[in-house]
């Protein structure tokens, strides 16, 4: 069973500051770490699908890097707004050769004006 | 808008009653997803569809839970005899082909509350 954990489960950061955080995953029979944000109400939104060792990926002020060798990803927002306010899930791909995405519980982000 | 859309969004029932939930995919995709997300914790897997074909099911999903995709589009997910413990929001998302590697696409959810 693949184990997704995502730290810290909440956090809150003033506009205009900087912020991260991570998601660690089991690095053997890695394929793929997805990272999603998901407002209240909202369906949740793909931010990035990461495959390589290395890998970093770009969206506006968002930004994600990948370390499959000790199993880890951060993601970081630059310059937080209000908008980004959300919780961000990571997931990667589910053992034994599942299709299912196994999700961590996500880190909740609140930005305060 | 031609995302992934669920229906309903809420549905409030009684312990022991039979609930569908229905599930439109993006209309290219052959692959559609469901998971289950109850509070505090992430979503998790239940069971995948390839174009109409059942392929995994998780153990999480008990005889009381049934899905299908009958022509290869929408999804219908049933569940019987509804217990406390089904009260959860229950996704749908869809992805081109690969689970794994292609961006899965969620709707917004159905969120079942059992009293």
């Amino acid at each position: 069973i693949l184990n997704v954990e995502q730290s810290p489960q909440s956090l809150h950061v003033q506009e205009g500051d900087s912020t991260n955080f991570t998601c660690s995953f089991p690095s053997s029979n890695f394929y793929a770490l997805h990272w999603y944000r998901w407002e209240t109400a909202k369906s949740p939104e793909a931010l990035f699908v990461m495959t390589l060792n290395g890998d970093e990926k770009k969206k506006g002020r968002i930004s994600a890097t990948l370390n499959t060798k000790e199993g880890y990803s951060y993601l970081y927002i630059k310059g937080s707004q209000p908008e980004d306010s959300a919780t961000y899930l990571c997931a990667s791909y589910s053992g034994g050769g599942a299709d299912g995405l196994t999700f961590g519980k996500g880190t909740h982000l609140i930005i305060q004006p | 808008d031609t995302g992934v859309s669920q229906d309903p969004r809420h549905k409030i029932t009684k312990r022991g009653q039979n609930v569908t939930f229905r599930c439109d995919p993006i209309s290219e995709h052959n692959r559609l997803y469901w998971y289950r997300q109850t509070l505090g914790q992430g979503p998790e897997f239940l069971t995948y569809f390839q174009n109409e074909a059942q392929l995994e099911k998780s153990r999480l999903l008990s005889d009381r839970f049934s899905a299908e995709r009958p022509k290869g589009s929408f999804s219908t997910l049933e569940i019987q005899r509804t217990e406390q413990g089904d009260s959860a929001m229950y996704l749908c998302a869809s992805s081109w082909n690969r689970g794994d590697t292609d961006t899965q696409y969620f709707g917004p959810g159905t969120r079942l509350t059992v009293l």
